[in-house]
């Protein structure tokens, strides 16, 4: 059961550098999300999508761009890495929006050096 | 903008100990998770509370959702080893038509043997 995969599980980019994190999710969930998570804190919400085609802003979403195009594939793109982006990058799936399960995946540790 | 506020934010307790960690906010939620997260992993739920006033247990834990829908705890009986983590408490509002989950600062308990 692989559920929600990320990958790479860690990177290292350096100042201006661009990037692609890659999530996939074999639960045919509509709804995705990536979340950030900085050192001893909480999740703070990037970018959400209700379905194939449709994305929509978090609470954090500058700097970063995200796209739909299958059911199951939701990847987040870094344009111009800065030192701020540094952290720990969570994708997440639900069958619906707010109160259902969220079912994350193992995490991507970014530092932009 | 929902604000959930946790505490303790670091908690450090002897193997049979009990514990009760708090969820904060002045926003009112219509429902509220928590969620437990093991280092080098994603979060996993643990429980959805739904109704002011309600109280889950799950094993040796035990939630309680405030009777206003803008609090709530967990406690832990006899706490073990395995309970080490970080737990967030998230809360689920409706915004824009779309229902939304904001997470908790987090809460990191180690139990020591």
């Amino acid at each position: 059961n692989a559920g929600v995969t990320q990958t790479p599980k860690f990177r290292i980019l350096k100042i201006g550098q661009s990037m692609t994190l890659q999530c996939a999710q074999d639960m045919n969930h509509n709804y995705m999300y990536w979340y950030r998570q900085d050192p001893g804190m909480g999740l703070k919400l990037i970018y959400y999508s209700v379905g194939a085609g449709i994305t929509d802003k978090g609470e954090v979403p500058n700097g970063y761009n995200v796209s739909r195009s299958t059911t199951e594939d939701f990847p987040l793109r870094l344009e111009l890495a800065a030192p701020s982006q540094t952290s720990v990058y969570f994708c997440a799936s639900s069958a619906a929006g707010g109160g259902e399960k969220l079912f994350f995946g193992s995490g991507t540790q970014l530092s932009v050096l | 903008t929902q604000l959930l506020e946790q505490s303790p934010q670091f908690l450090s307790i002897q193997e049979g100990e009990n514990l009760t960690v708090y969820c904060n906010s002045s926003s009112v939620f219509s429902s509220l998770q928590w969620y437990r997260q093991e280092p080098g992993e994603g979060p996993v739920l643990l429980v959805t509370v739904v109704t002011g006033g309600e109280v889950k247990k799950l094993k040796r834990l035990t939630f309680q959702f405030g009777d206003a829908r803008k609090d709530s705890s967990l406690h832990i009986t006899a706490a073990q080893t395995g309970d080490t983590g970080l737990y967030l408490c998230a809360g689920i509002y409706l915004n824009t038509g779309f229902q939304k989950l904001v997470f908790g600062t987090g809460t990191r308990l180690l139990v020591s043997p």
